[in-house]
């Protein structure tokens, strides 16, 4: 069955320094997401990207993140200088985009990052 | 504004069934989705609904009214498996983002 996968699955960096996280969504699907989760608390939604642009953004998305899909198979999300409140689970998705159907989100196995 | 209510936790023994409610007030409705999250993995898809009623999968059954901004995830023959947090989310405008509800940590005992 086909699956998103994220690399790394836990990643430890430095206060300031910037950080990657990759993630390969279904190769099918049309539409892809981050979202992140801090220890203890609810899933909250971070971008959404479609036809090589993000579609939507909360506002948690400042200035420090970036997202780029660098092939036809890559998604990255990208924090430019990491804070200690960035550390959370970052998870991946990915859904179809038909326009009927479910079109749920499929997510990642996700990337634990600490901040230090 | 978007807000979405569960229970923060509930238990339960092996073989017994099990509501999970949600209620939600959201700018937009483009159908309600449970997902059933293990601790530290990802959130897997359990099921969906966009028009009233029930949708039935098994063992797990979904409920949704519109009217009402609420929705109940029932699970039947409880299994340990089934310990796990369930996430209630709405899903604004077709093909954009979830909003999630903080969970429902359930504790399956024997």
């Amino acid at each position: 069955e086909p699956e998103v996968t994220q690399t790394p699955s836990h990643q430890v960096t430095q206060m300031g320094q910037e950080v990657i996280l990759r993630c390969v969504p279904i190769s099918n699907h049309l539409y892809f997401y981050w979202y992140r989760q801090i220890l203890g608390q609810k899933v909250e939604f971070l971008v959404s990207f479609y036809n090589n642009e993000i579609s939507e953004k909360s506002e948690i998305f400042d200035d420090q993140f970036s997202v780029e899909r660098p092939d036809g198979s890559n998604f990255t999300l990208k924090i430019r200088s990491t804070k200690l409140e960035d550390s959370a689970m970052y998870f991946c998705a990915s859904s179809q985009g038909w326009s009927s159907g479910t079109n749920e989100q499929f997510f990642g196995p996700g990337t634990r990052l600490t901040v230090l | 504004g978007q807000n979405i209510d569960q229970p923060t936790e509930m238990t339960a023994t092996e073989g017994a069934i099990v509501q999970i409610n949600c209620t939600y007030q959201t700018s937009g409705f483009n159908g309600l989705f449970w997902y059933q999250q293990h601790a530290g993995e990802a959130p897997t898809f359990l099921s969906y609904n966009v028009l009233d009623g029930l949708e039935e999968k098994g063992r797990f059954s979904s409920f949704l009214s519109r009217s009402k901004g609420y929705s109940y995830l029932l699970l039947k023959e409880l299994q340990m498996k089934d310990s796990a947090s369930y996430l209630c989310a709405v899903r604004d405008q077709v093909f954009q983002k979830l909003v999630f509800g903080t969970g429902t940590r359930l504790l399956v005992s024997p």
